[in-house]
């Protein structure tokens, strides 16, 4: 069976710090895998995904995560934070050959401070 | 453009009353449609998927169930509610083999 693993419940940063947002996950087959973002009083929206090819995926708002399938991680980074990146970031994988079912991780909550 | 509607936005319910939530989508066809749960402090869980009419997958015993009358259209129901039951809802659709999920706005729902 699939699982997907968040470590951090919470990560406080400041403004204009780098940051990671770190997603493990275990399975016995191939996966996709896959960030979604969660803002205040809004749905989930995708953040970006895993398919195939590279292992350097960029995403949208300037986010980006790197796939390493010997550690079986899924690591979202930026660079620069804003104030408007807090929220909940949710990590998800899904087998290849299913049908597209997600099975999400706990969630991270992203706090960017002043 | 495709959209997806979810009601109720929140709804609070009695110990061992009956439930029903509805999703709708719009704009596609033959979408893969999902059922999924957010308990306070746990994350999202699959609980119903559904790949065409009248073909439901249920992903986790429990006192819910689900069904597809429409090509578009997937309710979430139980006959009598639990506390356990209390959580956010999701109603989300893809497109198959798209892989990417289009959430609804969700359901709050409170047993007391």
């Amino acid at each position: 069976a699939q699982s997907v693993t968040q470590l951090d419940s919470q990560v406080p940063v400041f403004e204009e710090a780098p940051v990671e947002l770190r997603c493990n996950y275990s399975s016995s087959v191939s996966v996709y895998l896959f960030w979604y973002v969660q803002y205040p009083n809004q749905g989930l929206q995708l953040l970006l995904k895993y398919l195939s090819g590279s292992t350097l995926v960029k995403g949208i708002n300037g986010f980006e995560a790197e796939f390493n399938k010997s550690q079986t991680s899924f690591h979202l980074r930026k660079p620069s934070v804003h104030i408007s990146d807090t929220a909940e970031y949710f990590c998800a994988v899904s087998e290849v050959d299913s049908s597209y079912k997600l099975i999400f991780g706990s969630g991270t909550r992203l706090l960017v401070r002043p | 453009s495709q959209t997806i509607h979810q009601w109720p936005a929140t709804l609070v319910q009695p110990v061992g009353s009956p439930l029903s939530l509805e999703c709708t989508v719009e704009g596609t066809s033959n979408p893969n449609l999902y059922w999924y749960r957010q308990a306070a402090g746990r994350g999202l869980q699959l609980l119903f998927y559904s790949v065409g009419i009248g073909q439901i997958s249920s992903e986790v015993p429990q006192n819910l169930s689900a069904s597809r009358p429409q090509d578009r259209q997937f309710i979430l129901s139980s006959k009598k509610l639990l506390l356990s039951d209390s959580g956010f809802y999701l109603c989300a659709w893809s497109v198959p083999g798209g892989g990417k999920l289009f959430f609804g706005s969700g359901t709050q729902l409170s047993v007391l």
